[in-house]
């Protein structure tokens, strides 16, 4: 079964740029949607942004101006580019795989990373 | 941005009890809202999708019901592993997506 892991720098600086990586095994990348998510104790679950097998992507407005992702079909990878980072940022990101339907609002988050907690801090 | 509101925060019920969950959105998403689980250091898990529509492999004591602005996960016997974190998540309009706050579930 589709087995997703996210990778990547534990804690990046203010100011810097938050780099992720999200691996996909046991099936292909091929003709999906993936998503970012992250996770704070005080803003709950946030939905990041998604790109699907071709390259197309859609963001969160609120983030959309710091934001890119971008997807490696032939190394089955899928990376997160966050800028201008601050302690707000600061959360535990998960990378999921979206399955989507007709109509394309019938979409789903499954499966999910484990999540990859960054710290930002000087 | 859909608001998605759920009731209540957390709760406490016993094993064996018939426990309820609400979310509310803040206009019509139909039928597209899904409700994962999750527990404490884990990745939200996806139980039902589309409402009412049972994910594989989820035991069939969880159920979803509702479209319009209001919906509710139902859990008919409760059992000690499903002490978590429950959220709901609007796929209509998007973007974004959005999650429901989330709803403590404890075991007595």
């Amino acid at each position: 079964q589709v087995q997703v892991q996210e990778s990547g720098p534990g804690l990046v600086k203010p100011s810097e740029t938050l780099s992720l990586s999200c691996t996909v095994s046991g099936g292909s990348i091929n003709y999906y949607y993936w998503s970012w998510m992250r996770q704070t104790p005080g803003k709950g679950l946030q939905w990041i942004g998604d790109i699907s097998f071709s390259g197309s992507t859609n963001y969160n407005p609120s983030l959309k101006s710091r934001v890119s992702i971008s997807i490696d079909t032939s190394k089955n990878q899928i990376s997160l580019s966050l800028r201008s980072v601050t302690a707000a940022d600061t959360a535990v990101y998960y990378c999921a795989r979206e399955v989507r339907g007709v109509p394309p609002e019938i979409n789903w988050f499954h499966p999910w990373g484990q999540g990859t907690l960054v710290t930002v801090s000087s | 941005d859909i608001q998605m509101t759920q009731s209540p925060s957390s709760l406490s019920a016993s094993v064996g009890d018939r426990v309820s969950i609400t979310c509310r959105a803040s206009q019509n998403i139909f039928t597209y809202l899904n409700w994962y689980q999750q527990k404490p250091g884990k990745a939200p898990k996806l139980l039902i999708y589309t409402a009412s529509n049972l994910q594989t492999g989820v035991p069939s004591r969880f159920s979803g019901s509702g479209s319009g602005t209001d919906f509710t996960l139902t859990i008919s016997s409760l059992q000690p592993e499903d002490s978590a974190t429950y959220y709901c998540q609007q796929s209509y309009a998007t973007p974004p997506y959005t999650f429901g706050q989330g709803t403590n579930l404890e075991i007595k």
